[in-house]
């Protein structure tokens, strides 16, 4: 099967820079993605990492280190609206993607 | 540009009995997904199919049911409804190449008393 390592919860100031691990045991690994989803609302995709090393788009960067099964998603100019939860989530399959999640990562960002 | 669009949005069952939940979408993905999400689980697949006609399990998989008739529609089905599947479920839709981005409906929030 797989799982997925990710802390619960993370606080950081407004305009911090703040880093959320994600570790992964999984088979048939294609891709590391993110997403972000507010309280009530739906998952959005903010990432993705198939090859070692950094991603950036815009305020947010994700890193993808496929030999220590580790990822990371790097915020930055944390802002009052970054207040979410982010999961990591693993691509895989054979014959067939799917996606399977990690239990997220509260964000609480602080005035 | 309506995505994915699930229905019901919200839907109260009394224990036995049984529902199902619609997805549809527009985007002419070939993959879809049915996820719940319970408060500290995050997201768990419940079902997926990879193309018209074709379904699979995913990690949560008992006491649901699920078709894909219609390229553009998945539909879950609980049989006998539990408390245990109070839940909210998601559907979510993507192409098999790249990045495979799920878009998300909305979600379905079921209650069983």
């Amino acid at each position: 099967g797989q799982s997925l390592e990710q802390p619960s919860e993370v606080t950081a100031v407004e305009g911090a820079i703040v880093q959320i691990n994600c570790t992964y045991q999984t088979s048939g690994f294609y891709g590391l993605s993110w997403y972000q989803q507010h309280d009530g609302g739906a998952p959005t995709f903010l990432s993705y990492n198939a090859l070692d090393g950094l991603e950036e788009t815009g305020r947010f960067s994700s890193f993808l280190s496929r030999s220590d099964s580790y990822g990371y998603l790097l915020l930055q100019e944390l802002q009052m609206k970054d207040s979410a939860s982010y999961f990591c989530a693993v691509r895989v399959g054979t014959g067939g993607f799917k996606t399977i999640f990690g239990a997220g990562t509260r964000l609480f960002v602080k005035a | 540009n309506a995505g994915v669009t699930q229905t019901p949005k919200f839907r109260v069952l009394k224990t036995g009995q049984s529902m199902t939940l619609l997805c549809a979408q527009d985007m002419n993905h070939e993959y879809m997904y049915w996820y719940r999400q319970d408060p500290g689980m995050g997201l768990r697949l419940i079902h997926y199919s990879v193309g018209e006609g074709t379904t699979a399990k995913g990690e949560v998989p008992d006491g649901y049911n699920v078709s894909r008739l219609k390229k553009q529609n998945f539909l879950l089905g609980l049989e006998s409804a539990a408390p245990s599947q109070t839940s909210v479920y998601f559907c979510a839709s993507t192409l098999p190449a790249g990045a495979g981005e799920l878009f998300f409906g909305e979600g379905s929030r079921l209650t069983v008393l």
